[in-house]
């Protein structure tokens, strides 16, 4: 697509319910990221893909969140059993590879959990 | 670790002038590169300019440079006759060569709202 998509763009939950995060990179580009913005702070680094592969996992914040990346193109962030402090807005970005210096970031999808 | 701080949380600036935002950063990388993103309301980051820590001159990219001062550390965003659309959240980032280039850590970011 001509630039990176992300569904929803918003998402209601109940608290302890599992949520999907969907993201569609620019078609050709191998670096996937994620990131998390909180309200008012600046954007928290969470897991990097190259082609498939997450080397590291480090920045997810609990064992509740996970990710993968099938057929070095969507990728999808879950976060098992919400909590409130999870509400926050998810950004995806993508690069043509991870030395690239420019990554393009989607829209975000913003997470609410009530 | 690496840090930026940014601590102009606000900026006014009246059109067709120019404005600086600060940034400041620490890290022990021997190597490191700085960036410049906006965010306007819809929320996407909007990437505006790069600068290497090996890089001679200053970045520009048309209305946007980056006033590197290496010593200093600081990445100081200058834009040149501000336009109404470029009022956003401008936040500055880095990344280096021992916490991996993959990683983006940023800034809390800064306000800038544009008056006619």
């Amino acid at each position: 697509g001509a630039g990176v998509s992300q569904s929803p763009s918003n998402k209601v939950t109940e608290k302890g319910k599992d949520v999907e995060l969907r993201c569609d990179p620019i078609s050709g580009h191998t670096a996937l990221y994620w990131y998390r913005q909180s309200l008012g702070q600046g954007l928290e680094f969470l897991i990097y893909f190259q082609g498939n592969s997450a080397p590291d996992k480090s920045g997810l914040p609990s064992d509740r969140f996970s990710a993968e990346r099938t057929g070095g193109s969507v990728s999808t962030l879950t976060i098992q059993r919400t909590q409130q402090e999870d509400s926050a807005v998810y950004l995806c970005a993508s690069s043509l590879s991870l030395m690239n210096t420019e990554a393009f970031f989607g829209q975000g999808t913003r997470l609410t959990v009530v | 670790a690496q840090k930026i701080t940014q601590t102009q949380p606000g900026m006014f600036v009246q059109e067709k002038e120019a404005v600086t935002l600060d940034c400041t950063y620490d890290t022990s990388d021997p190597s490191y590169g700085l960036f410049w993103y906006k965010q306007p309301s819809s929320g996407e980051m909007i990437f505006l300019i790069y600068q290497g820590s090996y890089d001679q001159q200053n970045a520009t990219e048309g209305r946007y440079s980056l006033n590197f001062q290496k010593a200093r550390k600081s990445a100081n965003l200058v834009i040149s006759a501000s336009q109404l659309g470029d009022s956003a959240m401008y936040f500055c980032a880095m990344r280096g060569m021992n916490t991996g280039f993959q990683k983006l850590v940023f800034g809390t970011g800064t306000r800038l709202l544009v008056s006619p």
